[in-house]
């Protein structure tokens, strides 16, 4: 059972509307990385955050998306405005350190944008 | 440019074989190479993982093969079984760097 827990599993927006997704990390888990898996299971980096810093992203991260991981409280990750290329399963993973351990993912948000 | 390339994309063995996922990378400061596994509906998990220290990890029927002169890895799985039939995602990532790049996926279906 996945301790990364993802909130909603799955939500529909129109095009233009705003999509929200939360991820509660593992706990103890400083870095959290979002990542967007298409129809064809290939894997997008979005974002990465330490603590409450992002680390890194990606230009249309930067541009469509906002997100946070505040302290106390669930990362989000937030679509500004849908658009139908934005339809994927977007997974939340966390890990102690930036790189050379282990992810740990959550179930993931499908986000279907109609 | 593409980080970590996989091959095949899908793969279909009989149950008992062996099948042998590639993998390559183009970074030569990658010093961490996972596999992860991603059932239907689920999400991945880690399966096993090398560091360039050693050109070889096993634990039970899965054996990871490296090869740092020509930047490649390869997962074996033994004796395979149709419960093994799940997508495989290698990746690899730097311990100086906080991003880890994951390979486009083998879809592995074994049958009985």
């Amino acid at each position: 059972n996945s301790k990364v827990i993802q909130t909603p599993r799955y939500l529909v927006k129109g095009q233009g509307q705003k999509a929200k997704m939360r991820c509660i990390p593992e706990k103890g888990h400083p870095v959290v990385f979002w990542y967007q898996q298409n129809k064809n299971n290939e894997f997008k980096f979005l974002i990465n955050f330490q603590n409450q810093e992002v680390l890194q992203q990606i230009d249309m991260t930067e541009k469509r998306f906002s997100a946070e991981c505040p302290s106390n409280s669930p990362c989000s990750l937030e679509i500004q405005s849908s658009e139908a290329g934005d339809s994927a399963l977007y997974l939340c993973a966390s890990s102690l350190f930036n790189s050379g351990n282990t992810l740990y993912f959550g179930e993931g948000s499908r986000l279907i944008v109609v | 440019q593409q980080q970590v390339r996989q091959s095949p994309q899908s793969l279909t063995v009989w149950e008992g074989e062996t099948a042998i996922l590639n993998c390559s990378y183009e970074d030569s400061t990658f010093d961490y190479f996972p596999w992860y596994h991603q059932f239907p509906g689920e999400s991945p998990a880690l399966l096993i993982a090398i560091r360039p220290v050693s050109n070889k990890k096993e634990d039970g029927r899965f054996t990871i093969f490296f090869n740092k002169r020509e930047k490649k890895f390869s997962l074996h799985i033994a004796d395979s079984q149709p419960g093994d039939s799940a997508t495989y995602f290698c990746a690899a990532s730097e311990n100086s760097n906080n991003r880890i790049f994951f390979g486009d996926g083998t879809q592995l279906v074994v049958k009985p």
